[in-house]
């Protein structure tokens, strides 16, 4: 069964501070991974995902992960913190094969600080 | 906006009772998904349905039940309502039978409370 881990469930940096989410996945068979943003009384939004055409994947709003096989890890990182960037970060899993369903981490709140 | 449309935005309905659900996916896609989010259980996949037939199963209540209708809007229906039910429910759509190669849109959630 897959399954996604997200460390830490709230994550504080400063304005203008690089921003590093963790997730790291459980997968029989090569995953599907992405990551949506959650703002405040909205639905999810796609940020990235990952399909195997390239380990290291940009996003909207100046966000990227990079895929570890050998770590499971799919980090979701963008170097410079804005203000408009405070939201809810979720990890997600799908098979390979076709799955039809995401599995979600718990998600991260990010909190930006003045 | 991404196109996926619920209603209502907010429920409040007291225990044992039945309520719907409705979401209306975005123009063109053919797959459905419902998923609730709550605070104890995180974001859990109820079920899927493509162009009207039920594809996926997930950790759906046999108290709750979903379809999909010819113009592809969909319904989550759930009866005998306990406290635990509040939470957000969310819809979600997709082009294609899987939400892999073409990512879910959703929409932004009935609050359902339960009291």
């Amino acid at each position: 069964a897959q399954s996604v881990t997200q460390l830490g469930s709230h994550v504080s940096v400063s304005e203008g501070a690089l921003v590093l989410l963790r997730c790291n996945y459980s997968s029989s068979v090569p995953p599907y991974l992405f990551w949506y943003v959650q703002y405040p009384n909205q639905g999810l939004q796609l940020l990235l995902k990952y399909t195997s055409a390239a380990t290291l994947v940009k996003g909207i709003n100046g966000f990227e992960a990079e895929f570890k096989k050998s770590e499971t890890s799919f980090h979701l990182t963008k170097p410079s913190a804005h203000m408009s960037d405070a939201a809810e970060y979720f990890c997600a899993v799908s098979d390979s094969q076709g799955a039809q369903k995401l599995v979600f981490g718990q998600g991260t709140r990010l909190t930006i600080n003045p | 906006d991404s196109g996926v449309t619920q209603t209502p935005k907010h429920l409040i309905t007291a225990t044992g009772q039945r309520v719907t659900l409705r979401c209306s996916p975005r123009s063109g896609d053919l797959s459905v998904y419902w998923y609730q989010q709550s605070l104890d259980q995180g974001l859990q996949f109820l079920i899927q349905y493509y162009n009207g037939e039920e594809r996926a199963k997930g950790n759906i209540l046999e108290r709750f039940s979903a379809q999909q209708f010819p113009d592809l809007h969909s319904e989550l229906n759930l009866s005998s309502l306990e406290l635990g039910d509040s939470a957000l429910y969310f819809c979600a759509s997709s082009v294609g039978p899987t939400g892999v190669g073409s990512p879910l849109h959703f929409g932004n959630g009935t609050r359902l409370t339960v009291t």
